[in-house]
């Protein structure tokens, strides 16, 4: 099915761990994302991409790290887990500034 | 950054009723978005909205981008409807960083 797939869908992490979660789209979209989510929040953007081999800074990017070698790919890496970084991370790709597709999400627990 | 203001945060309803959301934004806008949060966390796209009025079952929205906001309708609620209804926005003045979400509107159709 035509979409955004998200692994892995559940992690604990230890504090200090480091860690990859990893988005793929099938529909040849440009733009792909990466929010958290937390209790009681919306969406907070942590980095985006315009193209391949592009990223940008969203508005919660401390703390991560991006990567947009493969079009259809874009990676959200953890460089040393914090407690602070538990959260529901959700990716999403678009073809332009419209029609949003999200994945179903990551939830990650750090301890 | 833009300010995106949802109200109310939390509303429970009886099955059959309908309600009205709004989305307040402090900018001008050239995406506004409406998104419906199943109570499996999964984010649905509803509406691509930046002006104007459009119709899709028993829900609907309008913006009044002149006047900074937009409202989502929805008429004849079913328990399926529950859930968080948020909407996002992009400021027009910005470039393609994504959508801004608000806190949404936590919504519970009782049977």
């Amino acid at each position: 099915n035509a979409g955004v797939t998200q692994t892995p869908k559940f992690r604990v992490l230890k504090t200090g761990q480091s860690m990859t979660l990893l988005c793929a789209q099938d529909m040849n979209h440009e733009y792909m994302y990466w929010y958290r989510q937390d209790p009681g929040m919306g969406l907070r953007l942590i980095h985006y991409s315009v193209g391949e081999g592009t990223t940008a800074k969203g508005e919660v990017p401390d703390g991560y790290n991006v990567s947009r070698l493969k079009k259809q790919n874009f990676l959200l890496g953890l460089e040393s887990a914090a407690p602070s970084q538990t959260s529901v991370y959700f990716c999403a790709s678009s073809f332009s500034d419209y029609g949003y597709t999200f994945g179903s999400g990551t939830r990650l627990t750090v301890v | 950054g833009i300010q995106v203001e949802q109200s109310p945060p939390d509303l429970i309803l009886q099955e059959g009723a309908n309600s009205t959301l709004r989305c307040n934004f402090s900018d001008s806008v050239n995406n506004l978005q409406w998104f419906h949060q199943n109570p499996w966390g999964q984010l649905i796209n509803l509406f691509y909205i930046p002006s104007g009025t459009k119709q899709n079952g028993r829900l609907s929205a309008t913006t009044v981008a002149t006047e900074r906001y937009s409202l989502l309708y929805i008429s004849s609620s079913q328990t399926t409807d529950s859930g968080v209804y948020f909407c996002a926005v992009v400021y027009s003045g910005g470039g393609a960083d994504g959508l801004t979400f608000g806190k949404g509107t936590h919504l519970i159709i009782q049977p």
